[in-house]
């Protein structure tokens, strides 16, 4: 199956911008997803196909992918924002399992 | 609105059996797929189990293959997961998970809150 890596931690000043990367050797044939999960709580589904919002999500949380990378970018970072994100594919080629990456704990500073 | 309610969580011994429920509502629930994931305690995300709208195909990970069953029932929005010969490994929580798999690449869009699954002696 799949591995994701992400980088497991990251920290980011109030108002910049916070940079999550996912690499996987098949990123580049299938869609990329993201999950922001806080602490104590279900994750919510951020960005989907790469790059679609789903409704309620704010325009500064974006998801983009070149090759082998996909990215999720968190604009003016809040407070709020702190969280761990995972990045996700789905694997049709065994058992069609959702492959989850390795996660990364955004700390606001 | 969606929502996912997750039950039957507990403390279980080694080799002992549970029976995770998921109620659901706020949406056509005999549409949609459905997915059993967990989280041990301070891991990552990991994909249990996956079965489709009508029951037709179900798929689960490596480490619970043989030892877990998941089932759901269209008539009460339910989806459920029987888990057997429990291992202190299992120790997580669990979620529900509705699929979204418009465009042929799925996601998982609304979770449930979670049931904390304990094995332990």
């Amino acid at each position: 199956s799949y591995v994701l890596t992400q980088p497991r931690s990251l920290s980011v000043a109030p108002g910049r911008t916070a940079i999550i990367t996912c690499g996987g050797n098949k990123i580049g044939s299938t869609s990329v997803h993201w999950y922001q999960q806080k602490p104590g709580q279900a994750p919510v589904l951020v960005i989907y196909n790469d790059r679609d919002r789903p409704s309620g999500i704010p325009e500064r949380v974006s998801g983009s992918k070149s090759g082998n990378t996909a990215t999720l970018t968190i604009s003016r970072v809040e407070a709020g924002d702190e969280a761990d994100y995972y990045c996700q594919v789905w694997d049709t080629s065994s058992d069609h399992s959702y492959v989850f990456g390795t996660g990364t704990k955004v700390t606001v500073l | 609105e969606v929502q996912l309610v997750g039950s039957g969580g507990g403390l279980v011994k080694p080799g002992g059996s549970l029976r995770l429920s998921c109620e659901a509502s706020g949406f056509t629930f005999s549409s949609y797929g459905m997915s059993w994931l967990r989280q041990a305690p301070g891991k990552g995300l990991e994909w249990v189990s996956s079965i489709s709208s009508s029951s037709n195909y179900r798929y689960y990970g490596d480490s619970v293959k043989g030892r877990v069953t998941i089932s759901r029932d269209n008539v009460w929005n339910s989806l459920y997961l029987q888990m057997n010969s429990l291992r202190a490994e299992d120790t997580a929580v669990y979620y529900c998970a509705r699929g979204d798999c418009s465009g042929g690449n799925c996601r998982l869009d609304f979770w449930g809150q979670g049931t904390l699954v304990t094995v332990s002696s």
